[in-house]
């Protein structure tokens, strides 16, 4: 069965750094990006980028650029979020997701990604 | 930046059919999904590249898109599907998501 496993609900005070992570287990982790949504109490879902755990090549919604770090450690199967200085304002509830990408053979450049498995979701609580 | 754009809420009898709309310019010229997210739930995917369903979401779920408008529909509602819904689609090396719809069948 495809999952992905996240860590533990946190609680944080402002300005302390953070670090959740997402495993994957039955699948190769390596093939597909994997990436992570944040959702604030009763808003809607905001992608904040992707990772392709095989080259690291990592992309970042421009909201989120500069704000966050997403990495991956190959060995154990495992996707990370991190802050290096939580607001109050990060408070939320976080969502990784395998994306699968698919290049359609009659126009290989509307290729598209898309999220097919998601965590059960970490909740991060910042404040002082 | 590219949008999205979902009503916030629908509504719907139990057995009758729910459209859910997500406009954006030139849509139809990309692919759309969409997910349904139940109260304290992950979201789900339940349509990918417009209209397929992956294994194990119910054949009342149906999508399509066309121009500027992609459209999720749900026949013969069930009062299981009530959820949030939100489109998403790739542009510019981004996921853009839309704002969500919540669907009450009433």
């Amino acid at each position: 069965e495809v999952q992905l496993v996240q860590s533990g609900a946190e609680v944080k005070k402002p300005g302390e750094s953070l670090k959740i992570s997402c495993q994957g287990s039955g699948y190769n982790f390596t093939s597909y990006w994997i990436g992570w949504v944040r959702q604030k109490p009763g808003k809607g879902l905001e992608w904040m980028g992707i990772i392709y755990p095989r080259d690291s090549d990592t992309r970042y919604s421009p909201s989120f650029q500069g704000q966050v770090t997403i990495s991956t450690d190959t060995s154990i199967s495992t996707a990370f979020l991190q802050w290096s200085s939580l607001k109050a304002s990060d408070t939320a509830m976080y969502y990784c997701a395998r994306h699968s990408v698919v290049v359609p053979p009659a126009m290989p450049s509307s290729y598209y990604y898309y999220m097919d498995v998601w965590g059960k979701g970490t909740t991060v609580t910042v404040s002082s | 930046s590219y949008d999205l754009t979902q009503p916030p809420s629908v509504s719907v009898s139990p057995g009758q059919t729910a459209s859910i709309t997500c406009s954006g310019d030139q849509l139809g010229f990309k692919y759309v999904s969409w997910y349904q997210q139940k109260p304290g739930q992950s979201p789900v995917l339940v349509i990918y590249h417009d209209s397929k369903r992956p294994s194990g979401i119910p054949e009342r779920f149906s999508g399509s898109n066309a121009v500027n408008t992609a459209t999720l529909t749900i026949s013969g509602t069930q009062a299981m599907d009530e959820a949030d819904f939100y489109c998403q689609a790739w542009d510019s090396n981004t996921v853009v998501l839309g704002g969500g719809t919540k669907l009450t069948v009433l």
